[in-house]
């Protein structure tokens, strides 16, 4: 069975500054791929980053990165210069290759502070 | 132009009746799902059809009826409504098994009120 975990219900973070969530996962899989999503209060479900787990080097995009550990089974999202707009809830998703399945984890609710 | 678009965006109604959500995608995607976040905003696959076949049914009760007319819709019926059934529903798309280069595409949500 896949699962993610999130255990982090709710953090914050002061605008500018930087903040890391943190996302492990259980599978017996070997091909996978990793994504985080933000959810504003709007409700849009926003895809902000992903990784192919056979890449070893960690994706980045502007201010997003993420520290893919697979051996841990870990994915963290680093967000630099946090903006207000950054606040929102954030899930760590999987899906195995080859299978329609994503896995979601229960979120992490991020507030950004003036 | 909307990727997945999902109507109604709010919907409230009593307990018993019957009720629709709509969905369309125009990203080409051969892969359309239904989620379902609850109050405490966790997301649970329901169902997925993969260019009209139901490949994935999760344990739903069978008041919730999928139907995927064509690979660029699917529709959610449910029947006899509860209190339970309250909650954001969610329409995706992706592509087809084994390119998990395409991550899920979300439409705006349903929410879904019983009273």
């Amino acid at each position: 069975a896949q699962t993610v975990t999130q255990s982090q219900p709710e953090m914050s973070v002061q605008e500018a500054e930087t903040v890391t969530l943190s996302c492990t996962y259980d599978t017996s899989e070997n091909n996978y791929y990793l994504f985080w999503y933000k959810q504003p209060p709007s409700r849009q479900m926003i895809l902000v980053i992903r990784q192919e787990a056979y890449k070893q080097q960690n994706a980045t995009e502007n201010r997003f990165s993420v520290n893919f550990q697979k051996a841990a089974k870990s994915f963290s999202l680093k967000i630099s210069d946090s903006l207000l707009g950054d606040t929102a809830m954030y899930f760590c998703a999987f899906m195995v290759y080859n299978f329609n399945k994503f896995y979601f984890g229960s979120g992490t609710k991020l507030n950004v502070k003036p | 132009d909307t990727a997945v678009s999902q109507t109604p965006k709010y919907l409230v109604t009593q307990m018993g009746n019957d009720k629709s959500i709509k969905c369309e995608q125009n990203l080409g995607h051969d892969t359309m799902y239904w989620y379902k976040q609850d109050s405490k905003k966790f997301l649970k696959i329901m169902f997925s059809y993969n260019n009209k076949e139901l490949i994935i049914n999760e344990t739903v009760p069978n008041r919730f009826s999928p139907k995927s007319p064509d690979k660029a819709h699917l529709n959610l019926h449910i029947n006899s409504l509860e209190l339970g059934d309250s909650a954001v529903y969610f329409c995706a798309s992706s592509q087809a098994p084994g390119t998990g280069r395409s991550p899920l595409h979300f439409g705006n949500g349903t929410r879904l009120t019983v009273t």
